[in-house]
């Protein structure tokens, strides 16, 4: 079984502050996602790393895969209240009818006022 | 365009009784997963179809659980009878492109799930 281990499984933080988060595997992925879901919602997807060592921006958001494929981690900066939700990573495995997904269990994060 | 519908949002029952839920595709996506999220947990997928055949249920109960894509559009999820355990937000997902997206057509949209407490 490919696991996916989210760190830390928690965070709350005021506004204004920086904030990493980790997801890590043992097993290498064709593609690492990040994705936010937002209470009574479905999650949505963030963005998507395929090559091992690149970096994707999205506004306040960093994200980077590792070298080996093996390692993600999202970079918030001056994090606002709306970003609170929950964060989850999920790899990519499978081409075609038998594309599917193996997710992390999250990390929760609360951006206070 | 419309998401992924899902119904009802939200269901209470008794355990040992029997519950269905239900999912209405983005229009022409052909691959339609269904996951179960237990509270603190990320989604974890219980079966996957590619228009109505079965791609992988290795992780679904059969024992008590049971889903069906007929005519390759929407689906049903069942839980027959249903545990303590089984309390948890029932996610659909289809996969395709969306009208207007730049996003690839192996992304994956995510209903808003149905929200399941046995007592």
């Amino acid at each position: 079984t490919q696991l996916l281990e989210q760190s830390p499984q928690f965070l709350s933080i005021q506004e204004g502050e920086n904030l990493t988060v980790y997801c890590n595997s043992s097993s290498v992925f064709s593609s690492l996602q990040w994705y936010r879901q937002e209470p009574g919602e479905g999650p949505v997807l963030l963005v998507t790393v395929v090559t091992g060592g690149e970096v994707k921006k999205l506004k306040r958001l960093t994200f980077q895969f590792g070298d080996a494929r093996k390692d993600s981690s999202l970079h918030i900066t001056a994090a606002q209240p709306g970003d609170t939700g929950l964060y989850l990573c999920a790899g990519a495995r499978g081409g075609g009818s038998n594309y599917k997904l193996t997710f992390g269990k999250g990390t929760l994060l609360t951006v206070n006022p | 365009e419309a998401g992924v519908a899902q119904s009802p949002r939200y269901k209470i029952i008794e355990k040992r009784q029997s519950v269905a839920f239900w999912c209405n595709p983005i229009s022409g996506h052909a691959t339609l997963y269904w996951y179960q999220q237990i509270l603190g947990q990320g989604p974890k997928l219980l079966i996957q179809f590619q228009n109505n055949g079965v791609v992988d249920d290795s992780q679904l109960p059969k024992d008590r659980f049971s889903a069906e894509r007929l005519k390759g559009v929407d689906s049903t999820l069942k839980i027959q009878p249903a545990k303590l355990e089984d309390s948890a937000v029932y996610l659909c997902a289809t996969r395709g492109s969306l009208r207007g997206s730049p996003r690839s057509p192996d992304t994956q949209y995510f209903g808003p799930g149905t929200r399941l407490t046995v007592l």
